[in-house]
């Protein structure tokens, strides 16, 4: 069983739909981020959060400790939304980051 | 002001080729970070620098697997003898040091190297 798991693996939506991304991860963290990765490679975070909730945009990244999962939505998803969200999170011993699998994300307009 | 970059952004290797993979990180960062990533996978951890100082290579898959990083700013990731199995993207990250007090210093990632091994 890997450390991050993510859900679900693949994600089609119609533009417009309310997205919902999920990460559970077994191990205690310091931090945990989510990342998006276009094609050709480059990740860019979005957000770096260890408690609570953060909003950037149409982005909301909500963390839950004593349950150890997270969730990234987006909101009226748009087809530029299309690329990999990564979850990954940063263990308590130092500055080692682990990551999910990603979740494929495709919106079509 | 100029981001993570990585050079060649392609490798095409024979099998049992060396090859060398370069990151310049952001200006001022101490730490960096090199990760690969197989095709559909997340990335996983290879080794970490702080300044010149290899503070963490429990990731490296092989003795074939080599990083260095001289002067605490250009790092390269050195394999020997490719394998078809090191066919992946290979990622660098830079940071300021990973903790401030009590707050964590993002990474900042490069582009990637995709790397194949014919």
């Amino acid at each position: 069983k890997n450390e991050v798991e993510q859900s679900p693996q693949n994600l089609t939506a119609q533009e417009g739909e309310f997205i919902t991304i999920n990460c559970s991860y077994s191990v205690g963290i310091s931090a945990l981020h989510w990342l998006q990765q276009h094609p050709g490679g480059g990740i860019v975070s979005l957000f770096m959060l260890s408690s609570g909730k953060k909003k950037h945009g149409r982005l909301i990244a909500t963390i839950n400790i004593q349950e150890k999962h997270s969730s990234l939505h987006i909101t009226a998803s748009h087809p530029r939304d299309s690329a990999v969200y990564i979850c990954a999170v940063l263990g308590t011993s130092g500055s080692r980051l682990t990551f999910g699998e990603g979740t494929q994300l495709t919106v079509n307009p | 002001g100029a981001g993570v970059s990585q050079s060649p952004r392609y490798k095409v290797a024979k099998r049992g080729q060396d090859v060398a993979l370069r990151c310049d990180p952001i200006s001022g960062h101490v730490s960096l970070f090199w990760y690969q990533q197989a095709l559909g996978q997340g990335p996983e951890f290879l080794t970490y620098f702080q300044n010149e100082a290899q503070l963490d290579k429990s990731g490296l898959p092989s003795d074939r697997f080599f990083a260095e990083r001289p002067e605490g700013s250009v790092s390269t990731l050195k394999i020997q003898r490719t394998q078809q199995e090191d066919s992946a993207v290979y990622l660098c990250a830079s940071s300021l040091p990973p903790w401030t007090g009590d707050t964590y210093n993002e990474q900042f990632f490069g582009p990637g190297t995709r790397l194949t091994v014919l």
